[in-house]
């Protein structure tokens, strides 16, 4: 059964960097796009970015273009995201998400738990 | 990325029918055939209810369906049953390889 596992998450504060993975099984990770979701405590969903299968493509909201960066490893069935200068406003759940179907679809048909974000000084 | 619109909360009756709308611009649900709606319980990861507009996946019970007009697409519950209690939230491809949530319906089965 496809799994998806968050990790990473923690206090950091203001300014600062925190790398989050989520790790895959279940599926042939390799052919299929991945996303990040997070959510605000008591707030609604908010997309965060998307790789592509490969790793060759990647797109961001943009509340965190410039500052968030996906990647993957294939190899470890591993999709990552770097945060740097994070601000209050970045403390959330993030969520990974599996995309099936064409990446347009927003089909996002299996989620992780998420790992909480805290920025905090 | 503007979010798109949704009314904050829904409610109905045990088998009652209840359309939650979620409404965006020629940019987004209007330009695309791509909405997607999930289920939030609290506590718990989405889950996806509906794709495409109005596709199902499969275990999605078929009381879910989904629609578009314009520039509003709406999920329509038939048969309201307790366990459908949950936030719901709609998403819509948004071009350039970006997509945008709306803000969240929070569904009470009365």
């Amino acid at each position: 059964q496809v799994q998806l596992v968050e990790s990473g998450g923690g206090v950091v504060q203001p300014g600062g960097s925190l790398r989050l993975s989520c790790a895959a099984s279940g599926f042939t990770f390799s052919t299929y796009a991945m996303h990040w979701v997070r959510q605000a405590p008591g707030k609604g969903l908010e997309w965060v970015s998307v790789i592509s299968y490969d790793g060759s493509n990647k797109y961001y909201g943009d509340s965190v273009k410039g500052r968030f960066t996906m990647s993957r490893d294939n190899s470890k069935n591993t999709v990552y995201l770097q945060m740097n200068s994070l601000g209050a406003e970045d403390t959330a759940i993030y969520y990974c998400a599996k995309n099936s179907g064409v990446l347009r679809s927003g089909k996002f048909d299996f989620w992780g738990q998420g790992t909480l974000v805290t920025v905090s000084s | 990325q503007s979010a798109l619109t949704q009314p904050p909360s829904a409610s109905g009756s045990p088998g009652q029918s209840v359309t939650i709308s979620c409404t965006g611009t020629s940019s987004d649900v209007g330009d695309y055939n791509y909405v997607s709606w999930y289920q939030q319980r609290p506590g718990e990861a989405p889950k996806l209810m509906i794709y495409e507009v109005n596709k199902r996946p499969s275990g999605v019970p078929d009381r879910f369906s989904g629609s578009k007009s314009g520039n509003t697409a709406s999920l329509t519950v038939s048969g309201l049953q307790t366990e459908d209690e949950a936030d719901y939230y709609c998403n819509s491809y948004a071009g350039s390889n970006t997509f945008v949530f709306g803000g969240g319906t929070k569904l009470t089965v009365l």
